[in-house]
């Protein structure tokens, strides 16, 4: 079975710098997918960036950017010029790229709380 | 907004019984997720259903259920409810089974 670990429980950075968020995974499948979705207070899932493993090159969305280390099973996010409105839990996740039955469901880290200072 | 749409918001009730919260996938999406967010168990997977069939069963309990019907939108049954069923409840979709999944705003279950 799969496991994701995302080893920093809180994190804070000062608003406009960059901070890294971790995230390190178990699987000897060699084609998936790893997403990393927000949570903010209101408690809404929100997709933020997605990354296919066959991928070599890493995903971007705007500020936000992955560095995907697949020979090291390691898939951290960087949020750039950190924003008040980036305060949220961060969830990394696995998906298994085979459609099998029972394979498509999401398996969630236990997340990181991130804190913007003013 | 993610398109999904999940009702009720809040739900308070006491433990026993039962009740059933509700889904709408968003448009054009056959696949539907049930996860659960508790404080000691994380975010788990619970069930799915894809175009009206169960395709997959995760952690879910026998005291629990769902089901997909024909309109697409998806309920989760909880019953003989206990103190530790508290929990924010998700529904997500996707356009096929394997695809991202968008989630819903989610369900909070307080169990007294």
């Amino acid at each position: 079975a799969q496991t994701v670990t995302q080893s920093q429980p809180e994190m804070s950075v000062q608003e406009a710098e960059t901070v890294t968020l971790s995230c390190t995974y178990d699987t000897s499948e060699s084609d998936y997918y790893l997403f990393w979705y927000k949570q903010p207070p209101s408690r809404q899932m929100i997709l933020v960036i997605r990354q296919e493993a066959y991928k070599q090159q890493n995903a971007t969305e705007n500020r936000f950017s992955v560095n995907f280390q697949k020979a090291a099973k390691s898939f951290s996010l960087k949020i750039s010029d950190s924003q008040l409105g980036d305060a949220a839990m961060y969830f990394c996740a696995y998906r298994s790229a085979t459609s099998n039955f029972g394979n498509e469901k999401l398996t969630f880290g236990t997340g990181t709380r991130l804190t913007i200072i003013p | 907004d993610s398109g999904v749409t999940q009702t009720p918001k809040h739900l308070i009730t006491a433990t026993g019984q039962r009740v059933t919260l509700r889904c709408s996938p968003r448009s054009g999406d056959l696949s539907v997720y049930w996860y659960q967010q508790s404080l000691d168990q994380g975010l788990q997977f619970l069930i799915q259903y894809y175009n009206g069939e169960e395709r997959a069963k995760g952690n879910i309990l026998e005291r629990f259920s769902a089901q997909q019907f024909p309109d697409l939108h998806s309920e989760l049954n909880l019953s003989s409810l206990e103190l530790g069923d508290s929990a924010l409840y998700f529904c997500a979709s996707s356009v096929a089974a394997p695809d991202t999944q968008y989630f819903g705003p989610g369900t909070r279950l307080t169990v007294l």
